[in-house]
């Protein structure tokens, strides 16, 4: 079964600009989580979809936003780019089934998102 | 609220040693525990998990962590440190209704000397 993917690899943009990261969760998952990692916060969650609907959120501000699909895949969009938004950006995919938080999480190799 | 905290940032150790990553956790809930490492340039992949079936848990690679409800720790082992451990190492808590949300600690890099 193949894992989590992310696209694209690595993303190079400027101050002000918008970027879309997408994400394809394991087939057959419908839980797409999405992380920051950044070597001063560290992993920070930003937020969780299941079945087109976003279930938690972190402490991020409304720049970053997200959304799912009908077929589970997800995409997250910062708009208005900050230097500090310069990060690792990790999606990852549980199955869902059990309906609440205990699922275990399958990450993708994340994008890399340099701010210029 | 749920907090990790990895004590000791980086970890040295000779090849052949007992490895020791010391992860202590903070929950209104009960824990479900897990342990990812992550190698350069790579995404987080699934070392073990405790979801309350067994105190100790053996995961990949000849890891394993007990969970220590009295000491609120979970600990991660191996008996005999490989070359190719060298990686970071992300101590995380869920529960409850947090759905989708894991929460890490800062990570701890292990560095294997030959």
């Amino acid at each position: 079964k193949a894992g989590v993917t992310q696209t694209p690899r690595y993303l190079i943009k400027t101050r002000g600009q918008q970027v879309t990261l997408s994400c394809s969760p394991i087939s057959g998952h419908r839980s797409v989580s999405w992380y920051q990692q950044t070597p001063g916060q560290g992993l920070q969650f930003l937020f969780e979809y299941f079945s087109e609907t976003q279930r938690n959120k972190g402490n991020f501000p409304g720049r970053f936003s997200g959304r799912q699909f009908s077929n589970s895949r997800s995409e997250m969009n910062v708009s208005t780019l900050e230097l500090g938004d310069s990060a690792l950006y990790l999606c990852a995919s549980s199955s869902g089934t059990s309906g609440g938080s205990t699922d275990t999480q399958y990450f993708g190799p994340g994008t890399r998102l340099t701010v210029l | 609220a749920q907090s990790v905290t990895q004590l000791g940032s980086h970890v040295s150790v000779s090849e052949g040693a007992l490895v020791l990553l010391r992860c202590n956790y903070s929950s209104s809930v009960p824990p479900y525990l897990f342990w990812y490492v992550q190698y350069p340039n790579q995404g987080l992949q699934l070392l073990l998990k405790y979801t309350s079936a067994a105190t100790l848990v053996k995961g990949i690679n000849g890891f394993e962590a007990e969970f220590k409800k009295s000491e609120t720790s979970f600990h991660l082992t191996k008996p005999s440190a490989h070359m190719s451990d060298a990686a970071e190492y992300f101590c995380a808590v869920t529960g409850g209704t947090s759905y989708g949300k894991l929460t890490f600690g800062q990570g701890t890099i292990l560095t294997v000397h030959p």
